[in-house]
């Protein structure tokens, strides 16, 4: 069974921009949850969806937003990007919201300069 | 509030034995993970604990203690491959929400 996958893997902005990041599930996986992950605060979470339905949202401005499409794949992004913002965006994906365990992809490094 | 503590780093001997322990404040308590991350790489999925007790799986084991909100990962035999940094995260029971520690990060010496 494939892994979770995430698109694209790096990516440079400018301070300014706006980015869109994907994420595949795991076949049969029905919830999705996105987490930042820079060195000093380690991996915070940024939001959880389950039937195309957000279920969760961490404490992140409003320029973070996301969606999930009805085949379980979500995007997130991420509007009037700021030097702050780069950092390893994760994806994990789980069989149902708030059961089990979350498997994760190989992350999106965001460079913003 | 919601607090996850956790060493921020160790260091121990291949062949030796290593416990990695975790506290945690929630509001809600659903389960707790742990985690293995290399440098560079993905978090991948070791444990779960919903329940008090140990649940051992091959050279891993990991301890749950809901009253004293208190979790150990136990590796055993330790590899050079072992070196990474180890997640304890907690699932709230409101609403669906994951919550990480901060990471131990484990350095195996030969």
């Amino acid at each position: 069974k494939a892994g979770v996958t995430q698109t694209p893997r790096y990516l440079i902005k400018t301070r300014g921009q706006q980015v869109t990041l994907s994420c595949s599930p795991i076949s049969g996986h029905r919830s999705v949850s996105w987490y930042q992950q820079t060195p000093g605060q380690g991996l915070q979470f940024l939001f959880e969806y389950f039937s195309e339905t957000q279920r969760n949202k961490g404490n992140f401005p409003g320029r973070f937003s996301g969606r999930q499409f009805s085949n379980s794949r979500s995007e997130m992004n991420v509007s009037t990007l700021e030097l702050g913002d780069s950092a390893l965006y994760l994806c994990a994906s789980s069989l149902s919201a708030g059961e089990g365990e979350q498997y994760f992809g190989p992350g999106t490094r965001l460079t913003v300069t | 509030g919601q607090n996850i503590d956790q060493p921020t780093e160790m260091t121990a001997t291949e062949g030796a034995i290593v416990q990695i322990n975790c506290t945690y404040q929630t509001s809600g308590f659903n389960g707790l993970f742990w985690y293995q991350q290399h440098a560079g790489e993905a978090p991948t999925f070791l444990s779960y604990n919903v329940l008090d007790g140990l649940e051992e799986k091959g050279r891993f084991s990991s301890f749950l203690s809901r009253s004293k909100g208190y979790s150990y990962l136990l590796l055993k035999e330790l590899q050079m491959k072992d070196s990474a940094s180890y997640l304890c995260a907690v699932r709230d029971t409101g609403g669906f929400k994951t919550i990480f520690g901060a990471g131990t990060r484990l350095f195996v010496k030969a």
